[in-house]
């Protein structure tokens, strides 16, 4: 089934350590997506990417950064400059070029939580 | 004031009541109204979505749009303890991709026995 795998599921950081998320898709979707999501804050852009080799900051990135080698994965890189990082993660794609029908599709989640 | 403002309950029900989830917004250039279900500790999955203004039923489930009172909801009807979850409304304009879409906070809803 096509879907989009997200590992790992949970995840402990010691301060001033960077932590790498992995996202990999199978749906051969153009655009990914990174989410953080907080308590009564609902879902907050890092960054995203529209084709591979290219990537925009979404808005929340300081602290974060991401690579676009291939089609099929986007992984999320908490560097230890996130004042903030323990929260939950969300990747998510969708199809290019389809103006306005922003549907997405997301991944199971990683929680992050620093000690 | 956010863009879009969202109940974050928590809102219990008995089973089988109507549930009525609302989001209201203050952008005006929001066009495609969408509605995702999250089950505790997992990814938001799509519900529902609109273009524009009205209805548009899929089966328990009615998502309704009021575009002259900024304001969108979801109904369920029957509601099933399986509804228990988080409800994320979502709203975007006519361009752009994903980067574009606005987030409500969630409602939370227990359906309860």
């Amino acid at each position: 089934d096509g879907g989009i795998t997200q590992s790992p599921k949970y995840l402990f950081r010691k301060e001033g350590q960077n932590v790498t998320l992995s996202c990999e898709q199978n749906l051969n979707h153009d655009a990914m997506y990174w989410y953080r999501q907080d308590p009564g804050q609902g879902l907050r852009l890092i960054y995203y990417s529209q084709i591979v080799n290219d990537f925009q900051k979404g808005d929340i990135a300081e602290g974060y950064s991401v690579s676009r080698e291939k089609k099929e994965s986007f992984p999320l890189t908490v560097t230890s400059a996130q004042k903030n990082p323990t929260a939950f993660y969300l990747c998510a794609s969708t199809r290019a070029g389809v103006s306005g029908a922003n549907v997405l599709t997301f991944g199971a989640g990683s929680r992050l939580t620093v000690l | 004031q956010k863009e879009v403002e969202q109940d974050p309950g928590p809102l219990s029900v008995p089973e089988g009541a109507i549930v009525s989830l609302n989001c209201t917004y203050s952008n005006s250039a929001f066009q495609y109204f969408m509605w995702y279900r999250q089950y505790s500790r997992k990814g938001p999955e799509l519900l529902m979505y609109t273009y524009s203004s009205g209805n548009k039923e899929d089966g328990r489930f009615t998502a309704q749009v009021d575009k002259s009172s900024k304001y969108i909801s979801l109904f369920i009807r029957d509601s099933q303890p399986s509804d228990s979850a988080t409800y994320l409304c979502a709203m975007s304009g006519l361009t752009g991709g994903g980067n574009k879409l606005t987030f409500g906070t969630g409602t939370q809803l227990k359906v309860e026995l």
